[in-house]
């Protein structure tokens, strides 16, 4: 099946500092990706869309200068958490949609980023 | 304003018997509902899928029923082996490529041997 990666697997920084995520997909190109957070024993949220060749679309109350994404190729986009403090820690999930055909959306999700900000 | 819900935070059954997962939806737009297994410090995994034009679709031990004038779906798991304890979603969205999804807050199933 489709593959999504993501790196690094988890992170600790300290406050204030910036850190990026990558997401890629493997074995097919997605022209949209999805980033989403998760806290303890909670929902996936969806953060923001990132969409190759123009600008993210973020959802209702993510600081977009915050959390800077890029999807620079059909393969490949970055999360940027900038200034992180110990709020942003959660895990960072991405996932890439890949047409089947005759069905809908099948999302991939990648393993995942741990971030812990000290 | 959680437009998909999973009520029950947990569940247990035996080994051999069926796991009946439910989730319900608010947003009538919705059009595509999948089922992810999470197991923790790692991303979701795709279960099964269905579109609003089935009531039912089957995969192996997976089977998902949609009950679109009630706005519920539920997963079976039948028969639940100990291998299938770990987080289950429920996620939806709008019919077409690329759609977002929303998640439920998912259910925890623990199958006991």
């Amino acid at each position: 099946g489709a593959v999504v990666s993501q790196h690094p697997s988890w992170v600790i920084c300290k406050s204030g500092t910036s850190v990026k995520i990558e997401c890629r997909s493997l074995d097919f190109q997605a022209t949209t990706m999805f980033w989403y957070r998760q806290f303890p024993k909670q929902s996936l949220m969806l953060m923001a869309t990132s969409n190759e060749g123009s600008k993210a679309t973020y959802e209702q109350g993510v600081e977009k200068d915050k959390f800077l994404i890029n999807h620079a190729s059909l393969t490949l986009s970055t999360l940027t958490v900038t200034s992180a403090h110990p709020e942003d820690s959660s895990f960072y999930i991405c996932s890439a949609p890949r047409l089947r055909r005759g069905t809908n959306n099948e999302q991939f999700f990648g393993p995942g980023t741990r971030l812990t900000v000290l | 304003d959680q437009q998909v819900k999973q009520n029950s935070p947990s569940l247990s059954v035996q080994e051999g018997r069926i796991s009946i997962l439910n989730c319900d939806y608010t947003n009538s737009m919705f059009d595509y509902f999948l089922w992810y297994k999470k197991y923790p410090a790692e991303g979701p995994t795709f279960l099964i899928s269905i579109s609003s034009i089935k009531d039912k679709n089957e995969d192996g031990r997976f089977t998902v029923f949609l009950n679109k004038s009630a706005k519920h779906l539920s997963l079976h798991i039948v028969p639940s082996q100990p291998g299938d304890s770990a987080v289950y979603f429920c996620a939806a969205s709008p019919y077409g490529a690329n759609s977002k999804l929303t998640f439920g807050k998912g259910i925890t199933l623990s199958v006991r041997p």
